[in-house]
């Protein structure tokens, strides 16, 4: 069964930058293109990007562009999504999430990560 | 960008009771393709969101047939024919008609009477 694992909770300052993991299991990774979602406290679900990783290519929502990076590595089936330039907006749970690559499922996640707390705090 | 808009935010139902949520797009989700590209999820206290709904109106592998969505174009709407307990969370819309890019609804929390 295809599973999402991602990286612990992390508590920042503001002004610094986070790099959370997701490494995928039970799948072939290189069918998959993986998406970043997040939610801060009591709100509600936001998509930042994603990544295919057997092209390397990312896009991102435009008003994350420029300071989130999603990157992922082949060999050992994860990805991340690093975020520059932290302030308290950013305290949420952010997501990973799988969408195929091909037909009409690539419209859409079906397997999402636990997901991971970032806290950005003085 | 295209907005997704959810009615109500929030309803309290009674157990075996139906429960109906509204989401509209501020652009036609239907392709070229032929396909309606709306989708909804449902965020269960602590968990990860779920997928229920593909294209408007099927359901993912392992929802219950008492969930059910229709609609067309820009209006959509998900539909629960009996609430059971197992029911309570936050429903989303999604629209993916322009690919890479998602849009979610601002949720519709359902709670048991």
């Amino acid at each position: 069964q295809v599973q999402l694992v991602q990286s612990g909770a992390e508590v920042k300052k503001p002004g610094s930058s986070v790099k959370v993991s997701c490494k995928a299991s039970g799948g072939t990774f290189s069918s998959y293109a993986i998406s970043w979602v997040r939610q801060a406290p009591g709100q509600g679900l936001e998509w930042m990007g994603r990544i295919i990783p057997i092209l390397g290519i990312a896009n991102y929502a435009q008003k994350f562009q420029g300071r989130v990076t999603i990157t992922a590595d082949k060999s050992t089936s994860t990805a991340y999504m690093e975020l520059s330039s932290l302030r308290s907006e950013d305290t949420a749970v952010y997501y990973c999430a799988r969408a195929s690559l091909y037909d009409s499922s690539a419209y859409y996640m079906d397997v999402w990560g636990k997901g991971t707390t970032v806290t950005v705090s003085s | 960008d295209i907005v997704m808009t959810q009615t109500p935010l929030s309803l309290s139902v009674t157990p075996g009771q139906p429960a109906s949520i509204s989401c509209k797009s501020s652009q036609s989700l239907l392709h070229s393709d032929g396909k309606t590209y709306l989708y909804w999820y449902l965020q269960k206290p602590g968990q990860s969101p779920q997928l229920l709904i593909y294209e408007v109106s099927n359901r993912f592998s392992g929802v219950p047939d008492r969930f059910s969505g229709s609609g067309s174009g820009t209006d959509f709407t998900l539909k629960i024919s009996r609430v059971e307990a197992e029911d309570v969370g936050v429903y989303y819309c999604m629209q993916s008609i322009q690919l890479p890019l998602y849009t979610f609804g601002q949720g519709t929390k359902l709670e048991i009477k």
